[in-house]
């Protein structure tokens, strides 16, 4: 595809059920990144992909956070158990050469209630 | 916390002015890049300055790095209103792997 692209672009979900956010990377970038932004911040940095190597789990909040990525296309985030402060938007981005140039998805917004 | 932090955390100028933002950090970083953002999501790429590097130029943007005092500054020059936007430094650690964001600066340009 042209961009990234990252579905849904809006969930809802209740307290306590589980979510899947999906990211489709531009084809050829070895780097996918997930980020988080609530409203009115920064971004956090949740987890990277790199080619074949292990992926940098370090900003994941918690073990109710888990993402994928097969060979170099598709990503998914899952958060198990949402909870409130879940709320935010998911951004995705992809980049040829590891952080520098980054990508961004149009980021899905996720809320919990 | 937070490696970049951007100043002033909003800025409000007139069509045709010059807006400058900065951005301070706290470690050595391998590079440093400027994104924008409107609406409160996707990101856009606008410039990357290396540790070497001290001053460079995109159309009517301007980055300058010192890394002695551990900051940056975006310029942009004859501002318009599509301009209105959230911009972000983000910031490569040398050692580190992630690249971090700061708050943002948001820039309103009155027409």
């Amino acid at each position: 595809g042209a961009g990234v692209s990252q579905s849904p672009s809006n969930k809802v979900t209740e307290k306590g059920k589980d979510v899947e956010l999906r990211c489709d990377p531009i084809s050829g970038h070895t780097a996918l990144y997930w980020y988080r932004q609530r409203l009115g911040q920064g971004l956090e940095f949740l987890i990277y992909f790199q080619g074949n190597s292990a992926p940098d789990k370090s900003g994941l909040p918690s073990d109710r956070f888990s993402a994928e990525r097969t060979g170099e296309s598709v990503s998914t985030l899952t958060i198990q158990r949402t909870q409130q402060e879940d709320s935010a938007v998911y951004l995705c981005a992809s980049s040829l050469v590891l952080n520098e140039k980054l990508f961004f998805g149009s980021g899905t917004q996720l809320s919990v209630l | 916390s937070q490696q970049g932090e951007e100043d002033p955390q909003a800025l409000s100028i007139q069509e045709g002015e010059n807006a400058t933002m900065n951005c301070s950090y706290k470690t050595s970083i391998n590079n440093l890049q400027w994104y924008r953002q409107n609406s409160g999501r996707g990101l856009v790429h606008l410039i990357l300055i290396r540790s070497n590097e001290r001053e460079k130029h995109s159309g009517r943007l301007r980055v300058t790095l010192d890394t002695s005092k551990k900051s940056s500054s975006l310029l942009i020059t004859a501002s318009r209103a599509a301009d209105t936007a959230s911009y972000f430094c983000a910031t490569e650690e040398t050692s580190g792997s992630r690249l971090t964001f700061g708050e943002g600066t948001q820039l309103t340009v009155n027409p």
